[in-house]
């Protein structure tokens, strides 16, 4: 059964560097998104992505987040500069329409 | 803003008892889908329900949509302890961009 992937499962970086989450969505699915979830909190959407363009993004994801589809299979998440509170679980999901199919997940403690 | 509110948060019963788990709103959503999540990993999908007074059987779980579709419950017939995990239950904001609200969450601890 087709599945979305998620790479490092685990990551763990120094508060200010870069970090950069990788998802291969399910392979014939349009819909991405990146949502996250703080040690005990609701999963909280951050961004969705369609057609190569964001297509909502929410609150949380201000200057220091970015998306890309680098090439037909990986989605990408970067965090430019981390801070101590991005430090959650983060989910990639897919979709064909209205049904997301979440992966694994990637824990990112920042220290 | 749109919010989903799960009750109980936390439950606990013994192995071959029914329950009901709730998700409300006061807002309409046009579907609701329900997750199960292990610790440390991703929800994973049990069902959606799109239709007003929709109800969709999954073995002994039974997922009802109101009729107004602001409200869904869960309810597990005979609960075994393969059953405990978090539930979860989402629906689709009003922006149309796939944007999927949480509720807080479920805990059910299924005791043998």
């Amino acid at each position: 059964e087709p599945e979305v992937t998620q790479t490092p499962s685990h990551q763990v970086t120094q508060m200010g560097q870069e970090v950069i989450l990788r998802c291969v969505p399910i392979s014939n699915h349009l819909y991405f998104y990146w949502y996250r979830q703080i040690l005990g909190q609701k999963v909280e959407f951050l961004v969705s992505f369609y057609n190569n363009e964001i297509s909502e993004k929410s609150e949380i994801f201000d200057d220091q987040f970015s998306v890309e589809r680098p090439d037909g299979s990986n989605f990408t998440l970067k965090i430019r500069s981390t801070k101590l509170e991005d430090s959650a679980m983060y989910f990639c999901a897919s979709s064909e329409e209205y049904e997301q199919f979440f992966g694994p997940g990637t824990r990112l403690t920042v220290l | 803003t749109q919010l989903l509110e799960q009750s109980p948060q936390f439950l606990s019963i013994q192995e071959g008892e029914n329950l009901t788990v709730y998700c409300n709103s006061s807002s309409v959503f046009s579907s609701l889908q329900w997750y199960r999540q292990e610790p440390g990993e991703g929800p994973v999908l049990l069902v959606t329900v799109v239709t007003g007074g929709e109800v969709k059987k999954l073995k002994r779980l039974t997922f009802q949509f109101g009729d107004a579709r602001k409200d869904s419950s869960l309810h597990i017939t005979a609960a075994q302890p393969g059953d405990t995990g978090l539930y979860l239950c989402a629906g689709y904001g009003s922006s149309n961009t796939g944007k999927l609200i949480f509720g807080q969450g479920t805990t059910l601890q299924v005791k043998p």
